[in-house]
């Protein structure tokens, strides 16, 4: 079955605690995406990366951070930096369309919960 | 610059009765124009898209969505909603540098 999978599906952590939320594709997709979505905001995006070793900040990146050291998978770490971390996040990778557009799949989302 | 603007943040409409879900863009280049839905705690779910191929496209669960350029448009219809379309649906639009997200539409069905 391909797909991208995202674990765990509910995540809770204290105040000040580092957390890691992992996405993986076997897709075969270059490109991977993480967003965040809150309620009545629609989905903003945090990072992404197009290729393997490189990623670059999206349009809310501070108190986050990603790696990107093989192509299936793509971690998001939720630092103590981020003020308020409790959200749905998605993990999504992409394959260009006919004409060069880019068409996203995303996985199932992780709801994470700071106490 | 591209932009996407979903015109409602809710739509009710009764079981058996069409559906609306309106939908305007502004891009600088030829886009690609995508509807998601997501249900509850599920990610998003493509439902159907365009590509500068046909300007009616018709989706999965028997919806559909027009491209029309001169209102620079891509409203998603239904002819009869089911209970199972309670959902909430994102308008994407992308060109080959970015994607930009709509901020959604729920849909609430009346029995």
């Amino acid at each position: 079955d391909g797909g991208i999978t995202q674990s765990p599906k509910y995540l809770f952590r204290k105040e000040g605690q580092n957390v890691t939320l992992s996405c993986e594709q076997n897709l075969n997709h270059d490109a991977m995406y993480w967003y965040r979505q809150d309620p009545g905001q629609g989905l903003r995006l945090i990072y992404y990366s197009q290729i393997v070793n490189d990623f670059q900040k999206g349009d809310i990146a501070e108190g986050y951070s990603v790696s990107r050291e093989k192509k299936e998978s793509f971690p998001l770490t939720v630092t103590s930096a981020q003020k308020n971390p409790t959200a749905f996040y998605l993990c999504a990778s992409s394959i260009e369309t006919s004409g060069g557009h880019n068409e996203q799949f995303f996985g199932p989302g992780t709801r994470l919960t700071v106490l | 610059a591209q932009s996407v603007t979903q015109l409602d943040s809710h739509v009710s409409v009764s079981e058996g009765t069409p559906v609306l879900l309106r939908c305007n863009y502004s891009s600088s280049y030829s886009p690609s124009l995508f509807w998601y839905v997501q249900h509850p705690n599920k990610g998003l779910q493509l439902l159907l898209k365009y590509t500068s191929a046909a300007t009616l496209v018709k989706g999965i669960n028997g919806f559909e969505a027009e491209f029309k350029k001169s209102e620079t448009s891509f409203h998603l219809t239904k002819p009869s909603a089911h209970m199972s379309d309670a959902a909430e649906y994102f308008c994407v639009v992308s060109d080959r540098v970015k994607i930009i997200f709509g901020k959604g539409t729920r849909l609430h069905i009346l029995p």
